[in-house]
């Protein structure tokens, strides 16, 4: 287990609905990154907080936007879905330093149909 | 850019035998080597990583790697395979280049599937 938690593990659901995926990074951990796993793109880095704020962006699209809470969970939104973007989503959390292990969670996989 | 290239999408190695996973990168600034392993419907399990020191790194199952500079490599090696490692292993890296670094992300390769056969 590594500390990182994410709701909800399965979802499906309709093109053009929205989602949230919900983490909670492990105790301490300040920093939170979210990443897209297909099976096309592999591991595609989307967004980085820290501590509430926004520090990095990757490959996210538009459509999806993220937020890091004063309690430091983090939501992943995803609007208005297409079929492809379906795919395991990773959270993961980190404290600052080169050196320290980014611990990522089991993941969420979202299915559009 | 940064980049990490994992060559063999897939290895195919007999239980017993020695297994390695290969893995190449390409960062300005320091790099911080990192090797993860996902198992089937499972999330990344972080198995071992390098920041600074010896070259040859262990971790978690027996799992170690080696760091060479030169090469710009950072294999995955274990001297005796078994069935119950084979999954899907990914290569990554943090780079001191980055902005904002010491919170850098890491960098993925595109994984290699690792079978072992009994």
């Amino acid at each position: 287990d590594s500390g990182v938690t994410q709701t909800p593990k399965h979802l499906i659901t309709a093109t053009g609905q929205r989602v949230t995926l919900r983490c909670s990074p492990r105790s301490g951990d300040l920093s939170v990154y979210w990443y897209q796993q297909s099976l096309d793109q592999g591991l595609q880095f989307l967004i980085q907080y820290y501590n509430g704020e926004e520090r990095a962006k990757g490959n996210i699209l538009e459509r999806f936007s993220a937020q890091q809470f004063p309690d430091l969970h983090s939501e992943l939104n995803l609007s208005s879905l297409e079929l492809g973007d379906s795919a395991l989503y990773f959270c993961a959390s980190s404290v600052v330093g080169f050196g320290n292990t980014i611990y990522f969670g089991e993941g969420s996989w979202l299915t559009v149909v | 850019a940064q980049s990490v290239a994992q060559p063999e999408d897939q290895v195919n190695v007999a239980e017993g035998n020695p297994l390695t996973v290969k893995c190449t990168y390409s960062v300005s600034g320091n790099p911080y080597l990192f090797w993860y392993v996902q198992y089937p419907n499972r999330g990344l399990q972080f198995l071992l990583k390098y920041i600074t020191g010896d070259n040859l790194v262990k971790g978690s199952y027996g799992f170690e790697a080696e760091f060479n500079k030169s090469q710009t490599s950072f294999h995955l090696k274990k001297p005796s395979a078994l069935v119950s490692d084979s999954a899907l292993y990914f290569c990554a890296v943090r780079t001191s280049a980055d902005r904002g670094s010491t919170l850098g992300r890491l960098y993925f390769g595109r994984g290699t599937q690792l079978t072992v056969w009994p």
